[in-house]
């Protein structure tokens, strides 16, 4: 249990459907993250919130939406997937966004997606 | 462009030593991390390295060399439950994580 939580843990979707991730974390972090993880590729950073303001969206298609009401919850709005979306999606947190001293992110179990 | 290499798969048997190396070329260096990913859980921490030279945290140590773009995880004592992906992941000079796509490491008894 590292503090940090994602509902759901799996989801199938088709081409047409809207959907959301949710995340919380439950360790006063100021930063939280979202990451794309498919099988044997890098982790890919999707986007940063650092106190509730969008600080990085690295070239990731608008059919991806985050939200971020307030320093503990992190939503993924998903609408007109495709299926090369389907892949492990992490979220995560860090007590700041970045800072010197090897902050450390701390990691949900992340939702297995499936699009169809 | 940023790059991070690390092997696909190893395999070790079960109370054996097993060394994970990690190269990598960035913008820049602020430090080096090693996770641990068990299938179908979180990544977890283990360690960060930003200074030359081994860093040992019980059962496993973690080695970097700046000058050479290199690091390794060391596994000593292998245990079963040590089956599991290993993330090398470097953060460069604008504090982003560059993360490597990991080492998936098979125990066999």
């Amino acid at each position: 249990e590292t503090g940090v939580t994602q509902t759901p843990r799996h989801l199938v979707m088709g081409m047409t459907n809207k959907k959301s991730l949710k995340c919380e974390q439950h360790l006063g972090h100021n930063a939280m993250y979202w990451y794309k993880q498919s099988a044997k590729k890098p982790l890919e950073l999707m986007f940063v919130y650092s106190l509730e303001e969008r600080v990085e969206n690295n070239s990731v298609p608008s059919r991806f939406s985050p939200e971020c009401p307030n320093s503990s919850h992190l939503f993924l709005h998903l609408h007109t997937l495709q299926p090369e979306d389907s892949a492990l999606y992490l979220c995560a947190s860090s007590q700041e966004w970045q800072i010197e001293g090897g902050e450390t992110q701390y990691f949900g179990p992340g939702t297995r997606l499936l699009v169809l | 462009g940023q790059n991070i290499d690390q092997p696909t798969e190893m395999t070790a048997t079960e109370g054996a030593i097993v060394q994970i190396n990690c190269t990598y070329q960035t913008s820049g260096f602020n430090g080096l991390f090693w996770y641990q990913q068990h299938a179908g859980e979180a990544p977890t921490f283990l360690s960060y390295n930003v200074l030359d030279g081994l860093e040992e945290k019980g059962r496993f140590s973690s080695f970097l060399s700046r000058s050479k773009g290199y690091s390794y995880l060391l596994l000593k004592e292998l245990q079963m439950k040590d089956s599991a992906s290993y993330l090398c992941a470097v953060m460069d000079s604008n504090y982003q994580l560059i993360w490597g796509a990991g080492t998936k490491l098979i125990i066999k008894p």
